[in-house]
């Protein structure tokens, strides 16, 4: 059974902190997609990783992808309120997009 | 339509009443996808549609669940003799084709409640 673990659980820091998110599995993806949910709505997808050792970065946010493509973080620097949510890491394992979900990091970021 | 859309938004039920959850994808949208999210939780697959066609129902906790889709379109999720375990929020989304490079939209989701 593929997982993937996400640490931290929960993180709650100031207004223009850095902060990374982890996601860990044992095992491989064929990708790694990390969202971004609020309450009352959907996980809006952030970004997709796809090759190995990839690094993709969205204004604040920078994404890498392990070299085994097991593992992925994302970073945010000069954090604002409005990054609060909840994010979420999931594994496409290939064949048809079924995504394996973490658990989530919900992110709360303080004026 | 312009997004995913589900009905109801909430719904409470009794235990051991059957419940029906629906899920509109975005038009033109072949892939649709359910997953159940419990509270604190991730997403938990739950099946996946291909056109009108499951291919992967691997992911329904018990024979209580089950889903259609008709006219590649229009999908129901339907939970039978409903258990308080079945308490979550069932998302849908809907993709382009079943390809990674497809991006899955998720609806707002349907928040159950079973008293």
């Amino acid at each position: 059974t593929q997982l993937l673990e996400q640490s931290p659980q929960f993180l709650s820091i100031q207004e223009g902190e850095n902060l990374t998110v982890y996601c860990n599995s044992s095992s491989v993806f064929s990708s790694l997609q990390w969202y971004r949910q609020e309450p009352g709505e959907g996980p809006v997808l952030l970004v997709t990783v796809v090759t190995g050792g990839e690094v993709k970065k969205l204004k604040r946010l920078t994404f890498q992808f392990g070299d085994a493509r097991k593992d992925s973080s994302l970073h945010i620097t000069a954090a604002q309120p409005g990054d609060t949510g909840l994010y979420l890491c999931a594994g496409d394992s290939g064949g048809y997009n079924k995504l394996i979900f973490g658990a989530g990091t919900r992110l709360a970021v303080h004026p | 339509g312009a997004g995913v859309s589900q009905s109801p938004s909430n719904k409470v039920t009794e235990k051991g009443k059957d419940v029906e959850l629906r899920c509109d994808p975005i038009s033109g949208h072949t892939a649709l996808y359910w997953y159940r999210q419990s509270l604190g939780q991730g997403l938990e697959f739950l099946i996946y549609f291909q056109g009108n066609s499951a291919p992967d129902k691997s992911g329904l906790p018990s024979d209580r669940f089950s889903a259609e889709r008709t006219g590649g379109s229009v999908s129901t999720l339907t939970i039978q003799r409903t258990q308080q375990e079945d308490s979550a929020v069932y998302l849908c989304a809907s993709s382009q084709g079943i390809l990674a490079k497809n991006i899955q939209y998720f609806g707002a989701g349907t928040r159950l409640s079973v008293l």
